[in-house]
């Protein structure tokens, strides 16, 4: 059974710190993992893909990961209010069709 | 260019019944996968087409069936309504299928009483 492990939260953190997501996962064969943002009544949207090794930066978006590992985080910089959210991991299945994802966590950016 | 969209966008139906929803996907893509998602278990795969052919089902009962058409518009059907169908259904459209990004629609809101 493919599973992703997240905390659920809720995470807190003061506006302009550094949120710290993370996520596991059980199938080492998974190539492809990505990070949704999905606010509160709406639905998930993407935020960051990864596909290997490494870091991944995009504007104040830091996807890492380790594939020995099984991890993938999601870094936040200089957190505002509006990324006040659940964040949810996601990865493919061994065929490719098919995203398993986490339960989420969810981030609180207080003012 | 325009998003996913769903429709109905929100649904209320009773025990026993059947009810269809519907999804674009973004001009070009050619993969469409539908999910459910509730509070207790989170974002579930249903099941996913690419080029009007289901290449992988989820774990969930023979109530659930979709479609694809040839213009990618996908279809979800489900029959026998349970309360515990009551989820929001979600359907995300990629280019290629597989494991690139996926965008997600609005979602369906489906309430069984």
């Amino acid at each position: 059974q493919k599973e992703v492990e997240q905390n659920s939260g809720p995470l807190s953190v003061p506006e302009g710190a550094i949120a710290s997501l993370n996520c596991t996962y059980s199938d080492r064969v998974s190539q492809s993992f990505f990070w949704y943002r999905q606010y509160s009544g709406k639905s998930p949207e993407l935020i960051m893909s990864i596909y290997s090794n490494g870091d991944k930066e995009d504007g104040r978006f830091t996807a890492q990961l380790n594939k020995a590992s099984q991890y993938v985080s999601l870094l936040i910089r200089d957190s505002q209010p509006s990324d006040s959210a659940t964040y949810l991991c996601a990865f493919d299945n061994q065929a490719g069709t098919a995203l398993i994802f986490g339960k989420g966590t969810t981030l609180s950016v207080s003012s | 260019k325009a998003g996913v969209t769903q429709t109905p966008r929100y649904l209320i139906k009773t025990r026993g019944q059947q009810v269809t929803l519907s999804c674009s996907p973004i001009s070009g893509h050619r993969s469409v996968s539908w999910y459910q998602q509730t509070p207790g278990q989170g974002l579930q795969f249903l099941f996913e087409y690419f080029s009007e052919t289901q290449r992988n089902k989820g774990n969930f009962p023979g109530r659930f069936s979709g479609r694809q058409f040839s213009n990618s518009r996908s279809e979800m059907n489900v029959s026998t309504l349970e309360l515990g169908d009551s989820a929001l259904y979600l359907c995300a459209s990629s280019l290629a299928g597989g494991p690139s990004e996926q965008y997600f629609g609005p979602g369906t809101r489906l309430t069984v009483t």
